[in-house]
């Protein structure tokens, strides 16, 4: 079963690096994933497809603060440089024939 | 720019219906498959449906499936979620996103139209 496995909270200070991590089921290592930043009270936006290479390909707008890596099963979300409006909870998405599968949500306080 | 804006949410009671709208701008709207997302009042985002750009291909999350109902008119570029048989669990946010094919990530995501399931 395809599945993507967030840790719930995560802290860091303004100005500081942050590592999110998103991990793919086993079985599934091999599988492209997306990450999304949702602000309060907003939608979703969408900030990059993140290959199991570790390439990666960001939305528009997206800020040089944020990129991606992988390793194995775990694929990276790296936000350098913490602004405030960074706080967010950022979620991981993959997908196959017929089927969108979201982890959990990652709750990102900044200090 | 591309622009998604949901609508038609609302109070509707246990067992009743409702259709969601998805209005899409900024872009060639056929060319894209369609997703509506939803998130539960302080909950995660869940999946729940998609169709290819031509609609000829549709798929569900098995917790909507036989009850709601995906569709689009290229021609208006709107997309539509028929719900039915509504229960408490479909109380939450519907947002709307478009993908680039079948095999992508949701790129772009509406604001989202809240539906609340209640007596």
């Amino acid at each position: 079963q395809l599945v993507l496995t967030q840790s719930p909270s995560a802290s860091a200070s303004l100005g500081d690096s942050v590592k999110l991590t998103c991990t793919l089921s086993s079985g599934h290592s091999s599988y492209a994933i997306a990450w999304h930043q949702q602000q309060p009270e907003k939608g979703p936006r969408y900030l990059m497809k993140l290959n199991s290479d570790g390439s990666h390909s960001k939305g528009d707008g997206i800020p040089d603060r944020f990129s991606g890596s992988s390793s194995g099963a775990e694929r990276y979300l790296t936000i350098s440089s913490l602004q405030s409006e960074d706080e967010a909870d950022y979620y991981c998405q993959t997908w196959g024939t017929g089927i969108w599968v979201f982890g959990g949500g990652t709750k990102l306080t900044v200090l | 720019q591309v622009q998604l804006v949901e609508s038609g949410g609302g109070l509707v009671k246990p067992g009743g219906s409702l259709r969601l709208s998805c209005a899409a701008s900024g872009f060639t709207f056929s060319d894209y498959y369609m997703s509506w997302i939803r998130q539960a009042p302080g909950k995660g985002l869940e999946w729940v449906s998609y169709i290819s750009g031509s609609g000829n291909t549709i798929y569900y999350a098995d917790s909507v499936k036989g009850r709601f109902t995906i569709s689009r008119d290229n021609a208006k570029n709107s997309l539509y979620l028929q719900m039915n048989s509504l229960t408490a669990e479909d109380t939450a946010v519907y947002y709307c996103a478009r993908a680039p094919d079948d095999l992508a990530p949701g790129d772009y995501w509406g604001q989202g139209t809240l539906v609340t399931v209640s007596s």
